[in-house]
């Protein structure tokens, strides 16, 4: 049983790039979530892709996008890179409505976006 | 504007004592919480979790104590075990139903064996 499958598993990108981050969730789960996390901080929510669209969102810039395909798969795109934006981009798949013996979130094990 | 809360970066204990690790939220809102295992190079990944209606869950080693009044839960592992090393976080949202989960920034845990 597939779990949370990223890809990249590394990047380095350049100040003022532009960066797509692949996410395929488990099996059976049709909700994914993107959180940020930064070195020595928690996971930051960016925004959660329910149905192909966005149905929740963090505290992130409109730089800050994404995509939810047919498949469930997902997307974020991140434009006009910041040095700040260097984290690990982890994304997490869940159901809306869990059930029973589901709790949270299955994450992935991340991209790690080092800009330059 | 950190909503969740865990003041200890690093926690060692020796194995078969005892582990606890604290975690505080600021949002009364919040009624379900969680407890992730983070292994370097890794995901985090669902340790246990409690809902606001009660006030203790256990599973195995695992216990996830609730003080609702004081904005505070507390994980507690017994006896602790060398493959306990890893990175805690706390988690809370407004209910269970895909909501966004707001994260503390982690408790280093070290199990001496």
């Amino acid at each position: 049983d597939a779990g949370v499958t990223q890809s990249p598993t590394h990047l380095i990108k350049t100040r003022g790039q532009q960066v797509t981050l692949r996410c395929s969730p488990k099996s059976g789960h049709d909700t994914v979530s993107w959180y940020q996390q930064a070195l020595g901080q928690g996971p930051q929510f960016i925004f959660q892709y329910y149905e192909e669209e966005e149905r929740q969102r963090g505290n992130f810039p409109d730089r800050f996008s994404g995509h939810q395909f047919p498949n469930y798969s997902s997307e974020l795109n991140v434009n006009a890179l910041l040095l700040g934006d260097s984290a690990l981009y982890l994304c997490a798949s869940s159901l809306v409505i869990p059930s029973g013996g589901e709790d949270g979130y299955t994450f992935g094990s991340g991209t790690r976006l080092t800009v330059v | 504007d950190q909503q969740v809360k865990q003041n200890s970066p690093s926690l060692s204990v020796q194995e078969g004592r005892i582990s606890i690790l604290n975690c505080d939220y600021t949002n009364s809102m919040f009624d379900y919480f969680l407890w992730y295992k983070k292994y370097p190079a890794e995901g985090p990944t669902f340790l246990i979790s409690i809902s606001s209606i009660k006030d203790k869950n256990e599973d195995g080693r695992f216990t996830v104590f609730l003080n609702k009044s004081a904005k505070h839960l507390s994980l507690h592992i017994v006896p602790s075990q060398p493959g306990d090393s890893a990175v805690y976080f706390c988690a809370a949202s407004e209910g269970n139903t895909g909501n966004q989960f707001y994260f503390g920034t982690g408790t280093s845990l070290t199990v001496i064996p």
